[in-house]
């Protein structure tokens, strides 16, 4: 039981869509994070939640976005779709406190054609 | 930016073999290092931690790292490995805020019977 739940676990969209991913913190955590991990490549910061609102960003575009709601469920949208966003999109769950760890979930496979 | 560097991409062993998986990142002030690993079909799992104090830590499964400041190093190692501990193998960074990960490109780690 990986404690964090994300949705759906596959994705096929096409060029120019758009995408919402889905995911539920670990009981307890506060804070959520996404990262993208390309195929052969770490897992890359793209954004944290926290009280409802974005609180650091990595150097993702604009078309991603999120959202986090009263309790602490997250949204991962991404618009205008590349064929370059195909990747495994984790969510991480935590607390806000420093030295806190992630947990994961077991992430959502996006495919874009 | 901080960066994390996994130089050995692909490690092969026999069981009962030592292992050492090599880790290096870039950034300068405090840092708080983590290994995590993902076995075949499941979720990124936290294997243990570096935050202060004794630069020799243990985590699950006999796994150990080192934390070497004058190296910029955080290598991981095994005595004597397992067909069980087939495997990717993460080492991820903090700079001190809340949470922002940087991973390493990741080692795969076969384990022969």
């Amino acid at each position: 039981d990986a404690g964090v739940t994300q949705s759906p676990t596959h994705l096929i969209k096409t060029r120019g869509q758009q995408v919402t991913l889905r995911c539920s913190p670990k009981s307890g955590h506060d804070t959520v994070s996404w990262y993208q991990q390309a195929l052969g490549q770490g897992p890359q910061f793209i954004f944290q939640y926290y009280e409802e609102e974005e609180r650091q960003r990595g150097n993702f575009p604009d078309r991603f976005s999120g959202h986090q709601f009263p309790n602490y469920s997250s949204e991962l949208n991404v618009n205008a779709l590349l064929l370059g966003d195909s990747a495994l999109y984790l969510c991480a769950s935590s607390l806000h406190r420093d030295n806190s760890p992630l947990h994961f979930g077991n992430g959502t496979r996006l495919t874009v054609t | 930016a901080q960066s994390v560097s996994q130089h050995n991409h692909h490690v092969i062993l026999s069981e009962a073999a030592s292992l050492e998986l090599g880790c290096n990142y870039s950034y300068g002030g405090t840092v708080n290092l983590f290994w995590y690993v993902q076995y075949p079909g499941q979720h990124l799992q936290l294997l243990l931690k570096y935050f202060s104090g004794d630069p020799l830590v243990k985590g699950i499964k006999g796994f150990e790292a080192e934390f070497i400041k004058s190296k910029f190093s955080f290598n991981l190692r095994k005595p004597s490995v397992q067909w069980s501990d087939t495997a990717e193998y993460f080492c991820a960074a903090t700079q001190g805020s809340f949470n922002k990960f940087y991973f390493g490109s990741g080692t795969k780690l076969n384990v022969k019977p």
